[in-house]
């Protein structure tokens, strides 16, 4: 009964290092997406892949990369982490239909010093 | 631009209580609207969800919604709160044809009282 799990649940970073911020669903969804937390904003979309080998761009990309492995995983890029970069990062999944609600995992917490 | 709105940044109720969260949105046509519940440390969970139809929405842990399209409103109820109702809480819209882009409020903190 996992659903959406990301890894791994914390970091703490130096600014200029590299990360990549791991997550994978069980529930067969087609559709994936990153978003990032922060106080007062809410969740903003980072990317999201539509289905298996498609990616785009959400509100919030810049800073960031995103690989759709396969249908199952979908992974999040800091290739320079910045202290701007410093959040908590939830990855989700759905069908692929506006309709479909997300399903979220417990989220990745993020620290750059 | 589309919008959705959370007036509410924090709200403390006592326990057996009752609770309502507002919930405003900005959108051309009515959107797809949900609400989601975070408790610490976790993701969010999916409370209930609004289509169309009946404007009256019941979802888990004894929670409802009433969607009102005159006031553009979708606000969250539930009739007596419990300590374990402690969370955030957010609202979020979808437009019908804007495949994936959920938009979020900024959320509302509830705290309970004894």
């Amino acid at each position: 009964n996992a659903g959406v799990t990301q890894t791994p649940k914390f970091q703490v970073l130096k600014t200029g290092q590299s990360m990549t911020l791991q997550c994978a669903q069980d529930m067969n969804h087609n559709s994936m997406y990153w978003y990032r937390q922060d106080p007062g904003m809410g969740l903003r979309l980072i990317y999201y892949s539509a289905s298996e080998g498609t990616t785009d761009k959400g509100e919030v990309p810049n800073g960031y990369n995103v690989s759709r492995l396969n249908k199952r995983e979908f992974s999040l890029r800091l290739e320079s982490a910045a202290p701007s970069q410093t959040s908590v990062y939830f990855c989700a999944s759905s069908e692929l239909k506006s309709n479909q609600p997300q399903h979220f995992g417990d989220g990745t917490r993020l620290s750059i010093l | 631009a589309q919008s959705v709105t959370q007036p509410d940044i924090h709200i403390t109720v006592s326990e057996g209580a009752s609770l309502e969260l507002r919930c405003n949105y900005s959108y051309g046509a009515t959107p797809y609207l949900f609400w989601y519940v975070q408790s610490p440390g976790q993701g969010l969970q999916l409370l209930l969800k609004y289509f169309s139809g009946d404007t009256l929405v019941q979802g888990i842990k004894g929670f409802e919604a009433e969607f009102k399209r005159s006031q553009s409103s979708f606000n969250l109820r539930k009739p007596s709160v419990h300590w374990s109702d402690a969370a955030e809480y957010f609202c979020a819209a979808i437009s019908t044809d804007s495949w994936g882009k959920l938009q979020f409020g900024a959320g509302t903190q509830v705290v309970v009282t004894p």
